[in-house]
């Protein structure tokens, strides 16, 4: 499954499927992003983080996509488990900024 | 548990009185960050602490909102004469240095009536 971008804010895939979030980021100065999971009544977990020098990093079961050149990321989930339901944010960060900038996020629901 | 912890979880208050949250970040990180999120929305950043120094504060952070880290170790964000607009979850995160990761704390929501 795969969202189309912050103007969809769910997405729902089977589980073991794949999953694909989308995130349009605003700035083109912006040079660190981060995928932020979210559950219901927590705060924003940290999962995978890339910088502008790199097009895609990886870590377990997730992996993150950049291009900057139609400033847009996306995070890539393998074998969705139901663990994995929650929202899910993009952060962006730029030069001499201290705040990082959130996305609308994407509500992710896994169907047994 | 060595991450960003929060205090109180949940306040509920009503319109009119001040209240106050402590934050303390995970250990030997310099900066501290306060962030509000409402329902359906990304967290939007408040304000930042360098050690103790306080060097930003956003707009949303209004005359009635103040935040405080004196020993430059955990941070107090107090609302005074609360608003329904206020309620809000309230989240704290931690980084070592700018363009670092921040990690945040479990938040605490706020509910004003």
């Amino acid at each position: 499954g795969e969202s189309v971008g912050l103007h969809l804010p769910t997405l729902s895939v089977q589980e073991g499927d794949n999953s694909i979030i989308n995130c349009a980021y605003s700035n083109s100065a912006s040079d660190y992003f981060i995928w932020y999971k979210q559950e219901s009544g927590k705060g924003p977990q940290f999962i995978i983080d890339i910088r502008s020098n790199m097009d895609k990093r990886q870590g377990q079961r997730v992996t993150v996509l950049l291009n900057k050149t139609v400033k847009h990321l996306s995070l890539q989930i393998a074998a969705t488990q139901p663990g994995d339901s929650a929202v899910y944010f993009c952060a962006e960060n730029r030069p001499g900024a201290q705040k990082l900038v959130f996305g609308q996020g994407t509500r992710l629901t896994i169907n047994p | 548990d060595t991450g960003v912890s929060q205090n109180p979880r949940h306040k509920i208050t009503k319109r009119g009185q001040n209240v106050t949250f402590r934050c303390d970040p995970i250990s030997e990180h310099n900066r501290l960050y306060w962030y509000r999120q409402t329902l359906g929305q990304g967290p939007e950043f408040l304000t930042y602490f360098q050690n103790e120094a306080q060097l930003e504060k956003s707009r949303l952070l209004s005359d009635r909102f103040s935040a405080e880290r004196p020993k430059g170790s955990f941070s107090t964000l107090e609302i005074q004469r609360t608003e329904q607009g206020d309620s809000a979850m309230y989240l704290c995160a931690s980084g070592r240095e700018s363009g670092d990761t921040q990690y945040f704390g479990p938040g605490t929501r706020l509910t004003v009536l």
